[in-house]
């Protein structure tokens, strides 16, 4: 079955820089684009941008361009997210998702979160 | 950005009960429209995609309606697992993907 197994948790100080793993199985890799999403303690959900992980090619959400850098490992099956220049806002539960296939973009599985605590 | 609202905030309903939910997208965006269930420490479930397909696995009690700005997703008979937050994304606006606040549902 299809599975997403993210890193464990981080705690940073203001100005460092996180980088959450996602390691996927159970489907071809290559063939599926992996997105990431934050939640904030208590609030909503938050898309951050996506990977396609057959030729890497990104794209990222205004709100993080310049921070976030997104990548992939196919020979381990792994896709990643890089977050730099933390602060207390960056505190977050962080999802990777897998895009489904199709014309439309919703994400079929997740995986089970990374908690990033940011604080000095 | 396309700005999403959802109501009820909250909601809080009985076993068997009919429940609808609503999405609103401050621009038209066709059928893109997904709907998810969020459960207390973990991640997000996938329950309708494209404002009215529903993902495979998910019980038929769960449908979802709409195009353009307005949307609705509704449970035909609540049951005890169903008590949860649910939210609505747009995937019109590529990678600006927004979801609404949530719309939690809780035991009356």
């Amino acid at each position: 079955q299809v599975q997403l197994v993210q890193s464990g948790a981080e705690v940073k100080n203001p100005g460092a820089s996180v980088k959450v793993s996602c390691k996927a199985s159970g489907y071809s890799f290559t063939s599926y684009a992996i997105h990431w999403v934050r939640q904030a303690p208590g609030q909503g959900l938050e898309c951050m941008g996506w990977i396609s992980a057959g030729d890497d090619y990104t794209r990222y959400s205004q709100k993080f361009q310049g921070r976030v850098t997104m990548t992939t490992d196919t020979s381990a099956s792994t896709a990643y997210m890089e977050l730099s220049g933390l602060r207390s806002e960056d505190t977050a539960v962080y999802f990777c998702a897998r895009r489904g296939l199709g014309g439309f973009t919703y994400y079929d599985s997740w995986g089970q979160g990374t908690l990033v605590t940011v604080s000095s | 950005d396309i700005q999403m609202t959802q109501s009820p905030s909250f909601l809080s309903a009985s076993v068997g009960d009919r429940v609808t939910i609503t999405c609103r997208a401050s621009q038209g965006i066709s059928r893109y429209l997904n709907w998810y269930q969020q459960k207390p420490g973990k991640a997000p479930k996938l329950l309708i995609y494209a404002a009215s397909y529903l993902q495979s696995g998910v019980p038929s009690r769960f449908s979802g309606g709409g195009s353009g700005t307005d949307f609705t997703l509704t449970i035909s008979s609540l049951q005890r697992e169903d008590f949860a937050t649910y939210f609505c994304q747009q995937s019109y606006s590529d990678p600006q993907f927004t979801f609404g606040p949530g719309t939690k549902v809780d035991m009356k």
